[in-house]
């Protein structure tokens, strides 16, 4: 079936710094979604992408839709402390069916 | 408006036995889908309903089972259960069908931890 590979798995963070993570998978997707849950949270819906080759910002995130449609990265700019969670990608493909990522894990370093 | 709303947030069972969930979607969504989460797995989607109709299933033994009610209240069951059924279940709720565009609100789920 269709997979979405995430990367990384986690990855530590000092505030201040650029955080880059993606999503890939050998099927094609129509829609890329990323989400984002908090501890004890569900996860909310940070960016959404529906056009190949499509760029979409929301504050200090950047998404881009691959134009292969068959990736997607999220940048996170200038991290603070509350970007800690998990990010989770997303994609629809034909059929409607939506596959979630295995998802990264955000952590402060201390 | 209020959000998704899961209960029980918590629950422990064991070995054998069966359970219920249950989810009240945003007023006016009309789509439920239900999610498991287990650490590095991600979201393994269970099934989606829509108007009373389950318009989507996932890759889950005939144990899960859901079903949703004409208020778009939804309910899911698991029968016999087993320890790898321990796990974060999230319901999400659109304003259509939610696996169409695949934005989904969220509850906080419910914690299952089978003993």
């Amino acid at each position: 079936g269709q997979q979405l590979n995430q990367s990384p798995q986690s990855m530590f963070i000092q505030e201040g710094e650029d955080v880059s993570m993606n999503c890939t998978s050998s099927s094609i997707f129509n829609t890329w979604l990323w989400y984002k849950q908090d501890p004890g949270e569900g996860p909310v819906l940070l960016i959404a992408l529906y056009k190949a080759g499509e760029l979409t910002s929301n504050g200090r995130l950047t998404a881009q839709f691959g134009i292969t449609r068959k990736d997607s990265f999220l940048n996170i700019s200038a991290s603070i402390p509350s970007d800690v969670g998990i990010y989770f990608c997303a994609g629809l493909a034909l059929g409607n069916k939506l596959v979630f990522g295995a998802g990264t894990i955000l952590r402060v370093k201390s | 408006k209020a959000g998704v709303t899961q209960t029980p947030r918590y629950l422990i069972k064991t070995r054998g036995q069966q359970v219920t969930l249950s989810c009240s979607p945003i007023s006016g969504h009309r789509s439920v889908s239900w999610y498991q989460q287990t650490p590095g797995q991600g979201l393994q989607f269970l099934f989606e309903y829509f108007s009373e109709t389950q318009r989507n299933k996932g890759n889950f033994p005939g144990r899960f089972s859901g079903r949703q009610f004409s208020n778009s209240r939804s309910e899911m069951n698991v029968s016999t259960l087993e320890l790898g059924d321990s796990a974060l279940y999230l319901c999400a709720s659109s304003l259509l069908t939610g696996t169409n565009t695949g934005e989904l609100f969220f509850g906080e789920g419910s914690r299952l931890t089978v003993l």
